[in-house]
C-alpha cells in the first residue's frame, strides 16, 4: 500500500466553483502534513501545512481526520490561476524514514473560464 | 535572496557518461534531498542527507551518487549505471528533519540523453 494516495482527477470546473481534493495516508503515526502545488514543468512549492484542528488560509481550508487518516483541500471560488497539480504530503515518522516526506502522485485542476 | 540554486536548467548526457548536477542553498538548512519526477508521475526519493557528512540511500538511489561535504551543497552524480536517467530532477531542503518541516525546493534540472 503506499504511503499516500490521492484522487486520480483530473477535475476541470469553471471559475467561481467550489472544489475539493482528498487524500489518505497508511501511516497512524504521521504527525506533518502538507498541500503542495506544482504547475507545469515547475518546482512545488508548498501551499500550506495542515493543522490538527484544521485551518484557512483566504480561499483555502485544509482538514485533517486522524481517526479515518484522511487529508482535504477545499479551494473556494476558483480562479485560473488556481490551475495546477495539488500534492498532499505526509511526513516519515520514525526509524528509517524520520527526515522524509512522502509525497502522492497528485490532483490535477483545470479551472476555465 | 535566500533560496536553493539548481544548476543546470537543462543538461544532455551521452552513452557512457556521468553526469553532475549541482544543489546550493543559503537557507541554513540541515537537511537536503534529491528527488526524481517522471512525466505523469510522483516524486520519488533518490538520496537525502541529515547532516554534513552523512547521506541515505532513497528508493530510487541505484545509479545515483552525492556527497555532503558542505552544509550548503549536495551534489547528485548521474553515473553510467543509471540506464534511464531522463527525468526531471528536484532538489530539496529542511530545517532540522526531526522536526518534521516542510521542505522548499529549486526549481529543478531537466536531464536527457543525447
Amino acid at each position: 500500500r503506499k504511503e499516500v494516495e490521492q484522487d486520480p482527477g483530473p477535475f476541470n470546473v469553471p471559475e467561481g466553483a467550489t472544489v475539493a481534493f482528498n487524500c489518505t495516508y497508511s501511516n497512524s503515526a504521521s504527525q506533518s502534513f502538507f498541500w503542495y502545488r506544482q504547475d507545469c514543468r515547475k518546482e512545488p512549492k508548498l501551499l500550506m501545512s495542515v493543522y490538527s484542528s484544521g485551518n484557512e488560509d483566504g480561499r483555502f481550508t485544509a482538514q485533517l481526520n486522524r481517526a479515518s487518516q484522511y487529508i482535504s483541500l477545499l479551494i473556494r471560488d476558483s480562479k485560473l490561476s488556481d490551475s495546477a497539480t495539488y500534492l498532499c504530503v505526509v511526513n516519515g515518522i520514525g526509524g528509517s524514514t524520520l527526515g522524509r516526506l512522502y509525497f502522492g502522485r497528485g490532483t490535477q485542476l483545470t479551472v476555465w473560464p | 535572496d535566500g533560496g536553493i540554486t539548481q544548476s543546470p536548467k537543462y543538461l544532455f548526457r551521452k552513452e557512457g557518461q556521468n553526469v553532475t548536477l549541482s544543489c546550493e542553498q543559503n537557507l541554513n538548512h540541515d537537511a537536503m534531498y534529491w528527488y526524481r519526477q517522471d512525466p505523469g508521475q510522483g516524486l520519488r526519493l533518490i538520496y537525502y542527507s541529515q547532516i554534513v557528512n552523512d547521506f541515505q540511500k532513497g528508493d530510487i538511489a541505484e545509479g545515483y551518487s552525492v556527497s555532503r561535504e558542505k552544509k550548503e551543497s549536495f551534489p547528485l552524480t548521474v553515473t553510467s549505471a543509471q540506464k534511464n536517467p531522463t527525468a526531471f530532477y528536484l532538489c530539496a531542503s529542511s530545517f532540522s528533519p526531526g522536526a518534521n518541516q516542510p521542505q522548499h525546493f529549486g526549481d529543478g534540472t531537466r536531464l536527457s540523453i543525447l
